[in-house]
């Protein structure tokens, strides 16, 4: 049973638009969310994260928002560029209860059209 | 700096053979953890150490696998008698402790034949 589900497994958005990538949990104690990109032939990067007790994380063009009570967080990347194509990893932790380990979704593929 | 690094990139294996992927983490990182990803899917936890201790080893699928940090730096994911269901790129993770941000290396992209 999956507890991160990414339902999109792509999207396709126009340069200088906002992308948004949504992601769903189901364990109410995961307590911090992270986003990874991920190219073809690399290791997933870090992105952004956000804890539980925060609704909004920025940075630069990479913005998360998390909805505890729908148990639901998104990210929106604006304005979008072709260099941003890639896949995205949402991942989630129980870092009250666990050793850290992450918790993935299946990953969204970004294409970013110029 | 140096990122986490992962060696071989690539692995082929006949069905039976026995493989060993190594992980160096970032310099001073405590925290060490194995994934794996198979296609088409996002990556799974296998195992966990803090330094040398392996802490956590609840998602090795099988006793075939077996990890280790001896010194608390460089670690080694060992599978025994590989089978086709072993194909996957493996991933390791460093951070510098367990409750913060994990940086990933590149993977060994495992395929047994």
């Amino acid at each position: 049973d999956q507890q991160v589900k990414q339902n999109s497994p792509s999207l396709s958005v126009q340069e200088g638009r906002i992308s948004i990538l949504n992601c769903d949990y189901t364990n109410s104690m995961f307590d911090y969310f992270l986003w990874y990109k991920k190219y073809p032939a690399e290791g997933p990067t870090f992105l952004i994260s956000i804890s539980s007790i925060k609704d909004k994380n920025e940075d630069g063009r990479f913005t998360v928002f998390l909805n505890k009570s729908a148990k639901h967080l998104s990210l929106h990347i604006v304005p979008s560029q072709p260099g941003d194509s890639a896949v995205y990893f949402c991942a989630a932790s129980d870092y009250g209860g666990s050793q850290g380990n992450l918790i993935f979704g299946k990953g969204t593929k970004l294409s970013v059209k110029p | 700096g140096a990122g986490v690094s992962q060696s071989p990139r690539y692995k082929v294996a006949k069905r039976g053979q026995d493989v060993a992927l190594r992980c160096d983490p970032i310099s001073g990182h405590v925290s060490l953890f194995w994934y794996q990803q198979a296609l088409g899917q996002g990556p799974e936890f296998l195992t966990y150490f803090q330094n040398e201790a392996q802490l956590d080893k609840s998602g090795l699928p099988s006793d075939r696998f077996f990890a280790e940090r001896p010194e608390g730096s460089v670690s080694t994911l060992k599978i025994q008698r590989t089978q086709q269901e072993d194909s996957a790129v493996y991933l390791c993770a460093s951070s510098p402790s367990h409750k913060d941000t994990q940086y990933f290396g590149p993977g060994t992209r495992l395929t047994v034949l």
